[in-house]
């Protein structure tokens, strides 16, 4: 089968650095993405891991380890916008093409 | 740009109604999807199509059909519908390729309850 877990709520003060983590169980897998989803909006991509270690893109950063089927999230100089929902996802393969599996997500609170 | 389109955004349906939701994307996109959002959950696949004339089950497929209907279009049809599939709906495409991550483009979302 396949699984994640991911925290449901994390809380952080405006400024500090917050790490969510994911932990996933999965066949045919290729690498492991972030979405962000804001209250009655849509979900948009933020990064994707295919290989094990650091991808930084301006203030997110999200890390992979395929051994440990573990990666994590890492957002810094936390701004009150990102306050939304955070999904990990896997992509793995099936039948004719790839799927992208979702965690329940992780809701982050950035207080003032 | 549009990206991926759907309509309705809102929708109020009596339970045994029946609606199709329509999708489009205009990026040229091999893979379409379709997803259904509950309250403090993920996305769970309903259905997807890999290429054009090809559509599969997804995690909860019960209760609906797609179709297809070529590159750019991809719809999703309650045929009676029922309060437990009162939900948000996304619409999602992409490259489909691995190489270009899997990267998925979400449509604004269809707000659906069934009373």
């Amino acid at each position: 089968g396949q699984s994640l877990e991911q925290p449901s709520e994390v809380t952080a003060v405006e400024g500090a650095i917050v790490q969510i983590n994911c932990t996933y169980q999965t066949s045919g897998f290729y690498g492991l993405s972030w979405y962000q989803q804001h209250d009655g909006g849509a979900p948009t991509f933020l990064s994707y891991n295919g290989l094990d270690g650091l991808e930084e893109t301006g203030r997110f950063s999200s890390f992979l380890s395929r051994s440990d089927s573990y990666g994590y999230l890492l957002l810094q100089e936390l701004q009150m916008k990102d306050s939304a929902s955070y999904f990990c996802a896997v992509l793995g393969s099936l039948t004719g093409g790839f799927k992208t599996i979702f965690g329940a997500g992780t809701r982050l609170f950035v207080k003032a | 740009n549009a990206g991926v389109t759907q309509t309705p955004k809102f929708q109020v349906l009596k339970t045994g109604q029946s609606m199709t939701l329509q999708c489009a994307q205009d990026m040229n996109h091999n893979s379409m999807y379709w997803y259904r959002q509950d309250p403090g959950m993920g996305l769970r696949l309903i259905y997807y199509s890999a290429s054009e004339g090809t559509t599969d089950k997804g995690e909860v497929p019960n209760g609906y059909n797609v179709s297809r209907l070529n590159k750019r279009e991809f719809s999703l049809r309650l045929e009676s519908a029922a309060p437990s599939q009162t939900s948000v709906y996304f619409c999602a495409s992409s490259a489909g390729t691995a190489l270009a991550k899997n990267i998925q483009y979400f449509g604004a979302g269809t707000r659906l309850s069934v009373l």
